[in-house]
């Protein structure tokens, strides 16, 4: 199995503030790589695919990037909405796996 | 727009099987370029994949679960089910039915909203 790693586990941030977050695949991905939000008590919400392409209804200041192994979830300017917690899931080759997430606090 | 929903019973005993139906509604699980999966998330912890079933009916399991999973459905009520066997405490759980697009760049885009199943006696 792929194993998926998201640093930080956990950050605080303050409302505006340009956040974050990374994923490392245990082997080369390509670029399958996929972001999700998930609320308290709610379904994983899709926010990017295919490492950098925004699902629709996502706002623009949500954005991904990286190759192979490395990958990264920039919000640009953190809003209320966001504090939640972020995974991300390997599309290469099956078993789908997911990073252990990072939850984003209020500072 | 598709929706995704679960039901099931929500306490399992020990040693029993667990069964979860999802029915999908706003489109049908037996065309287009879609599979239907089951994932899980334990209290605490991550998600974990089970298994999908393709439009065409064919199934594949996560290895570390194959030998508890069978991923069925019935396209008459356009429901897809999820049986996981021999279940422990450590099988409790909230689990998703989800939509997973099959094609090009694969990624999961519409998940139930998840039902909690207790293993308890």
């Amino acid at each position: 199995d792929i194993q998926m790693t998201q640093s930080p586990s956990s950050l605080s941030a303050s409302v505006g503030d340009r956040v974050t977050i990374t994923c490392r695949a245990s082997q080369t991905i390509n670029s399958y790589l996929n972001w999700y939000q998930q609320k308290a008590g709610k379904a994983p919400n899709l926010l990017i695919y295919a490492t950098s392409s925004l699902q629709s209804g996502v706002p623009s200041r949500f954005s991904g990037s990286g190759s192979g192994t490395d990958f990264t979830l920039t919000i640009s300017s953190l809003q209320l909405e966001d504090f939640a917690t972020y995974y991300c899931q390997q599309s290469y080759s099956t078993p789908w796996t997911f990073g252990q997430g990072t939850k984003v606090e209020i500072k | 727009q598709v929706q995704l929903q679960e039901s099931g019973p929500g306490l399992v005993q020990p040693s029993q099987t667990l069964s979860l139906t999802c029915t999908v509604s706003g489109g049908s699980i037996s065309s287009g370029d879609y599979s239907w999966s089951w994932i899980r998330q334990r209290p605490g912890r991550g998600l974990e994949w089970f298994g999908y079933i393709s439009s065409s009916g064919n199934t594949h399991y996560n290895p570390s679960l194959k030998s508890r999973v069978t991923v069925s459905r019935d396209t008459s009520k356009n429901q897809f089910s999820l049986k996981l066997s021999t279940v422990t405490v450590a099988d409790t759980a909230v689990y998703f039915c989800a939509r997973d697009y099959a094609s090009g760049w694969r990624r999961i885009d519409v998940w139930g909203q998840g039902t909690m199943v207790t293993v308890s006696s």
